[in-house]
Order: structure tokens, then C-alpha cells, then sequence
């Protein structure tokens, strides 16, 4: 059973840090990652998809790295900022698991004035 | 991308009763999926709405509890049925345009039983 695991579950940053989200999943055998941010009682945001074949993803200020052999994927920021406060989610695809996204538990950040 | 609209965006609602979210996209897309959030947990995939044909739900999920309409490639409904307070979350809607695609999510409808 694919698991997933986001850390830190909290970070709170000034404004203008660098910053790095971490997701881990137990399952290699993956057929894409997904990151999405979610605002407070809302839907979910697509910001990066990254398919198993894929090292890294950027969009803007976003970059999403996958290393599917020790089953980690980053999510850098660059230059935060207060809009970026949300909850990040990662979601992984597995082969041969149907079309299921399997999510972690988010990382919750807080960008600061 | 997909433009997703659902409906409601909130709701509260009494125990024993039932409650249909509607789920429509802006063009056609093949797969269709409904997610539940619990408060304060991740999201868990409920069932693939297949149109024309049943439903494929997860394990725990069932159609008595979640009954789910596909008519065509742009709409679906999910029923929450026979209400309790343990079904207060958020349910989303999602869509994919093909298998391994990105997948793009409604605002989500936010569910109070009392």
C-alpha cells in the first residue's frame, strides 16, 4: 500500500526566504507526482505534475525535483511570499494502480511581512 | 486546463437526510473522480465516476452510502446519502483529460451534518 508523508507538517518563513517542502512515498513504482497548494476551506490548485520518467519540473518561482529510487520528491519556492501561505499537498500515481491519487498530509506554510 | 464548477459550495444539513453535489466541467474529459476531506485529514479517494456504467469505488466506500451519475463527458453527481454528523467534510470533484494526466480539482462543497 502506497504511503505518503509530507514534512515538515508546518513552517512559518519571513518573506523573501528560499524555502524547501519535502514529500516521501513507500512505493517506487510511481507513474507521476502531482503539487498542489490549497487555500483555507477551498479546492485544490495544480502547480507542478511530474511524470516517473521526469527529474524536474519548474514553473516561476516553483521547482519540483523526483528522485523515484529513494522515493522523494522537493517543492523549492524561491523568494516567498505572504500569497504563498497555503497548504501544499503531494499526490502520487502508481503503475498499475488504476487512476487513484494517492495524497500526503500537507505541509501548512505561513509566509511572514 | 479544466474549469471546474460544483455545486453547492457549502451546505448544512440535517442527520438522515441526503445531499447531491453537481460537477461540471467545461469540456469533455475522460475520467472523473470524487475525493473526500475529512477535517484537518488529506484527501481519500471515494470512486471513479465511469460514464454510462457504474461507479468503481474504494475500499470502505459503497453505493448505498455514494451514489454516483455520469450521463455524459462534462457532468457528475455524488449523493451523500442517509446523513450523519461523521459525513461533515469536504468533497471534491476532480477531472483528468487522459489516464496519467494532470489532474485539476473543483473548489469543493463544503459539508456541516448536524
Amino acid at each position: 500500500k502506497q504511503e505518503v508523508t509530507q514534512i515538515p507538517a508546518a513552517l512559518s518563513v519571513p518573506e523573501g526566504e528560499n524555502l524547501v517542502l519535502n514529500c516521501s512515498f513507500t512505493d517506487s513504482a510511481i507513474y507521476n507526482l502531482q503539487w498542489f497548494r490549497q487555500d483555507p476551506g477551498k479546492g485544490l490548485t495544480s502547480l507542478l505534475l511530474i511524470q516517473s520518467s521526469q527529474r524536474e519540473q519548474t514553473s516561476g518561482r516553483l521547482n519540483a525535483s523526483l528522485d523515484k529510487s529513494s522515493g522523494r520528491s522537493t517543492l523549492y519556492i524561491a523568494a516567498s511570499q505572504p500569497g504563498d501561505s497555503a497548504t501544499y499537498l503531494c499526490a502520487v500515481k502508481i503503475t498499475g494502480g488504476g487512476n487513484k491519487l494517492t495524497f500526503g498530509t500537507g505541509t501548512q506554510l505561513k509566509v511572514e511581512l | 486546463s479544466a474549469v471546474i464548477s460544483q455545486k453547492p459550495s457549502r451546505d448544512i444539513c440535517q442527520r438522515g437526510t441526503s445531499l447531491t453535489i453537481q460537477c461540471q466541467v467545461d469540456s469533455q474529459v475522460t475520467m472523473m473522480f470524487w475525493y473526500r476531506q475529512q477535517p484537518g485529514q488529506s484527501l481519500t479517494l471515494i470512486a471513479t465516476a465511469n460514464q454510462g456504467s457504474e461507479a468503481t469505488y474504494e475500499s470502505g466506500f459503497v453505493i448505498d452510502k455514494f451514489p454516483i451519475s455520469r450521463p455524459n463527458l462534462t457532468f457528475s453527481t455524488l449523493t451523500v446519502s442517509n446523513m450523519s454528523p461523521e459525513d461533515s467534510s469536504i468533497y471534491l470533484c476532480s477531472v483528468e483529460r487522459g489516464a496519467g494526466t494532470e489532474a485539476f480539482f473543483g473548489q469543493g462543497t463544503r459539508l456541516t451534518v448536524v
